[in-house]
């Protein structure tokens, strides 16, 4: 089974509107991390927001924001006011604290792109 | 300014050959890693190292080969037993501490393409 799902393989969004990224996740680890990261045409990976399974609040970074649904094993990702240079793809990974070396596990990626 | 660099960008190998993709930091990161990128899937760990002179393998090891000689440096060398080695390599570094990991950086990628 797959332990992080990212259902949307593409989306348009008008720029200046929201966008929002699902990513589902399955564990049962009751302690366990959150990320999301974008990746540009130029291939870099970056590192955008982090929501820990013990966080009473959504995780915020600027335009960026976690929507963590911890029942729903939800933890999409809010971009407000989407811009030209949000066009990207954008990967969910889940990190269990069972596993000692604590390795990312990784979604298959959304690419969203920004109409101007 | 402190980040990863990897090279060489693109390279082109003939099947049977063995190739070496660099990954150099200067952000004094512990904890270095190396991954495949396919189209449409999610990255997929092959070695990463935590310390200098010490590392493991991840879930896709088989035909790869690693060193970590030093804590700026973890080159990855592609063996002629990699059957499918045509693929995008990420490297990647974190600070190592146990409540950051995760919060990768990574490099810009080297795209290896097998003829």
């Amino acid at each position: 089974a797959q332990k992080i799902t990212q259902t949307q393989p593409g989306m348009f969004v008008q720029e200046k509107e929201a966008v929002t990224l699902d990513c589902t996740y399955d564990t049962s680890d009751p302690s366990y991390g959150l990320f999301w990261y974008k990746q540009p045409s130029s291939g870099e990976m970056i590192f955008l927001i982090y929501q820990g399974s013990y966080d009473q609040q959504n995780a915020t970074e600027g335009r960026y924001s976690l929507n963590f649904q911890k029942a729903r094993k939800s933890a999409n990702l809010v971009i407000s006011a989407s811009q030209l240079g949000d066009s990207a793809m954008y990967f969910c990974a889940m990190r269990e604290d069972w596993d000692s070396n604590y390795q990312l596990i990784w979604g298959a990626g959304t690419k969203l792109i920004i109409k101007p | 300014d402190g980040g990863i660099t990897q090279s060489p960008k693109y390279l082109f190998r003939k099947e049977g050959q063995n190739v070496t993709l660099s990954c150099e930091q200067n952000l004094n990161h512990d904890a270095m890693y190396w991954y495949r990128q396919d189209p449409g899937q999610g990255l997929r760990l092959i070695y990463y190292s935590q310390i200098v002179n010490d590392f493991q393998k991840g879930d896709i090891a088989e035909g790869y080969s690693v060193s970590r000689e030093k804590k700026e440096s973890f080159p990855l060398t592609v063996t002629s037993a990699q059957k499918n080695p045509t693929a995008f390599y990420l490297c990647a570094s974190s600070i190592g501490d146990r409540g950051r990991v995760g919060e990768l950086f990574f490099g810009e990628g080297s795209r290896l393409t097998v003829l």
